[in-house]
């Protein structure tokens, strides 16, 4: 098993405000990191795969980043719609566990 | 559309079975890995299982294995989870999701695109 850790598992911030978000794998899965966006009763929406590579449709100020086994997902100018909770999943070898989610609320 | 739309949720006593379904339209569904994920009320997203395009690759959450089987009907482009022995800590949404590249990507790995709307599960007397 590949398990992942998120920090924090809660924020509070302001339209407008930079977040950043971070997962750490507790060994090597070559940046095979997705990120997911889950809004209250909703299904998961993928925002980030590759650990960088932003999804088709999803807006620019998504970004991940990598270095090593910790992982970045950064929103560079949060908007009403992105207050949701946020998983990383690793997908590098079965079980493609999630983090334990972060869950990002207005200040 | 590109869709996937699950169905066979409901409630069930501690013990017994039930069947859960994945529809698929709008793409070629032979030729996508899938995988189930639930979460249970008030908690975070589980994987579950994992079935390949081809079928000859499948994997469980040891929470599962044993009990819940994954399988496929690739003419009726339909994903399912038989899920047995069922105990209260199984309540949850259950949710049925796409690999989004029909072949490994390697320098992305897996990823999962499309999600269905997802399927209630209780486990209760």
């Amino acid at each position: 098993d590949f398990p992942l850790t998120q920090s924090p598992s809660f924020l509070s911030a302001s339209v407008g405000d930079r977040v950043t978000i971070t997962c750490r794998a507790s060994q090597d899965i070559r940046n095979y990191l997705a990120w997911y966006q889950q809004r209250p009763g909703k299904a998961p929406k993928l925002l980030i795969f590759g650990a960088s590579t932003l999804q088709s449709g999803v807006s620019s100020r998504f970004s991940g980043s990598a270095s090593g086994t910790e992982f970045t997902l950064t929103i560079s100018s949060l908007q009403p719609e992105d207050f949701a909770t946020y998983y990383c999943q690793q997908v590098d070898t079965n079980p493609f566990a999630f983090g334990p989610g972060t869950k990002v609320d207005i200040k | 559309e590109v869709q996937l739309v699950e169905s066979g949720g409901g409630l069930v006593k501690p013990g017994g079975s039930l069947r859960l379904s994945c529809a698929a339209s709008g793409f070629s569904f032979s030729g996508y890995s899938m995988i189930w994920v639930r979460q249970a009320p008030g908690e975070g997203l589980e994987w579950l299982s994992y079935i390949s395009s081809s079928s000859n690759a499948i994997y469980y959450a040891d929470s599962v294995k044993g009990r819940f089987t994954i399988s496929r009907d690739d003419a009726r482009s339909s994903l399912y989870l038989q899920m047995s022995s069922l105990r209260a800590e199984d309540t949850a949404v259950y949710y049925c999701a796409r690999d989004m590249n029909p072949y490994f990507d390697a320098l992305t790995g897996h990823a999962f695109d499309i999600w269905g709307q997802g399927s209630m599960v209780t486990v209760s007397s």
